[in-house]
């Protein structure tokens, strides 16, 4: 079945550092790859999005790549800020309307 | 504004009741989606609906029930056979075709005193 992996946390950082979340996949075909990303106490908002292999997907400073030779869509931030704090899940979906499959999420902690 | 509401945002159940959550979704979505949120943990899912009339079971449906009779609304009931429901529920939609992301509701934290 699909399963998605991501980094455990906390991941503790300085303001304007750099932000790596790793997440691989397992599924078979083509997934589409999402990441959200969760206040306290909020639901979850879509970050951003792949539908195909090579797609970037980018907003807000984060990006993130379909690698489908790795399985990976790992996300990247080159300077983070206190709003940033949050957790992040990395997700996929095989088919319009389907599933989502997460992974179990990685809690993000920007100190100033 | 298009969105989904869940309410409502706090709820306080007595052992031995059922409660009901409500999600309601404006953005002419197909499909809508129940899942559990337990602390520091990821999202499970209860429920998922794709029409009107249809639903089905997701991994922890037990203790739970939904009903889909229109398309905006996809309420859950959190039955007194679920042993552990103090949790974060989570409400989302999407569309069948084409946009594939689900959209989410701001949550429903349900407490047990």
């Amino acid at each position: 079945g699909n399963s998605v992996t991501q980094m455990e946390g906390p991941v503790t950082l300085s303001e304007e550092a750099f932000l790596t979340i790793n997440c691989t996949y397992t599924a078979t075909g083509y997934p589409s790859l999402f990441w959200y990303v969760q206040y306290p106490g909020e639901g979850l908002q879509l970050l951003l999005k792949a539908t195909k292999a090579d797609d970037k997907g980018s907003n807000k400073g984060f990006e993130a790549t379909y690698r489908k030779e790795t399985t990976s869509f790992h996300l990247e931030k080159g300077s983070v800020q206190v709003s940033d704090s949050a957790v992040y899940f990395c997700a996929l979906e095989k088919a319009a309307g389907n599933k989502l499959t997460f992974g179990g999420g990685t809690r993000v902690l920007v100190k100033p | 504004d298009g969105g989904i509401t869940q309410s409502p945002k706090y709820l306080f159940r007595k052992e031995g009741q059922n409660v009901t959550l409500s999600c309601e979704q404006n953005l002419n979505h197909d499909a809508m989606y129940w899942y559990r949120q337990d602390p520091g943990q990821g999202l499970r899912l209860i429920y998922y609906s794709q029409i009107v009339n249809d639903f089905q079971k997701g991994d922890i449906a037990e203790g739970y029930s939904v009903s889909r009779e229109k398309k905006e609304s996809f309420p859950l009931t959190v039955t007194s056979a679920q042993k552990n429901p103090t949790a974060f529920y989570l409400c989302a939609s999407s569309m069948r075709t084409g946009e594939l992301a689900q959209h989410f509701g701001d949550g429903t934290r349900l407490s047990i005193l």
